[in-house]
């Protein structure tokens, strides 16, 4: 199994600024992946964050507003840009690796934007 | 119609109660995980089939492939049981873990 943790849990913003969650994985994986769940909500796969190269973004979410890092097998980093009211969800940062499909979820960040 | 439908969408129950969740899907799937998300927003994984049956402590997920349905049955249900239920599929075929999620259940239980 893999140990996830993300920094900050909770944060209350204000409109047009940006936050930088950090997603830190206790061990190498292969895949990490970065999702939103609004109120009341599914989740949603906003990306997969690619070691060395660029995000790999779903339909609806674009690199300006969510640029997403991945410098190294253990550790990510997702922006949320410029924001307004809608972008309060949680943030979830997930990891998968390996032949099987087990995936791994961190205890998320609940973002609050006034 | 979601590709993940999951009923009931809220459950209370009394201590000790028998809980069943259900998870109907309507995609071919390589693997369907059941998940449980507390009040902070936190994840954990509970279980992850692709056929058969599983058990670990109180709680049990079947799934049936032809159906396309899965279970995740709580005995002897306990309070701090209380939490959301959340079903996802990963759907066959398709290189990068994707999941599609259901919309959870809530689940309470009363002492």
């Amino acid at each position: 199994s893999a140990v996830i943790s993300q920094k900050p849990s909770r944060d209350i913003c204000q409109r047009g600024t940006s936050l930088t969650i950090q997603c830190q994985v206790d061990s190498q994986v292969t895949m990490m992946f970065w999702y939103r769940q609004q109120p009341g909500q599914s989740l949603t796969l906003i990306a997969t964050a690619n070691q060395g190269s660029e995000a790999t973004y779903e339909s609806g979410f674009v690199i300006d507003k969510f640029p997403i890092s991945r410098p190294n097998l253990t550790f990510s980093t997702l922006t949320v840009s410029n924001m307004s009211p809608e972008d309060s969800s949680i943030y979830l940062c997930s990891v998968s690796g390996g032949l099987s499909y087990e995936q791994y979820f961190g205890p998320g960040t609940r973002l609050t934007v006034t | 119609k979601n590709e993940v439908e999951q009923s009931p969408q809220n459950l209370t129950a009394q201590e000790g109660e028998f809980i069943t969740i259900n998870c109907s899907y309507s995609v071919g799937i390589s693997a369907l995980h059941w998940l449980q998300q507390h009040p902070g927003g936190g994840i954990v994984s509970l279980f992850m089939l692709s056929s058969g049956k599983k058990k670990h402590g109180r709680l049990i997920a079947t799934i049936n492939i032809q159906e396309k349905h899965s279970s995740l049955h709580i005995t002897a249900s306990h309070p701090r049981d209380s939490a959301v239920y959340i079903c996802a599929v990963k759907n066959s075929g398709g290189s990068n873990y994707k999941l599609t999620f259901g919309k959870g259940t809530l689940l309470t239980v009363n002492p």
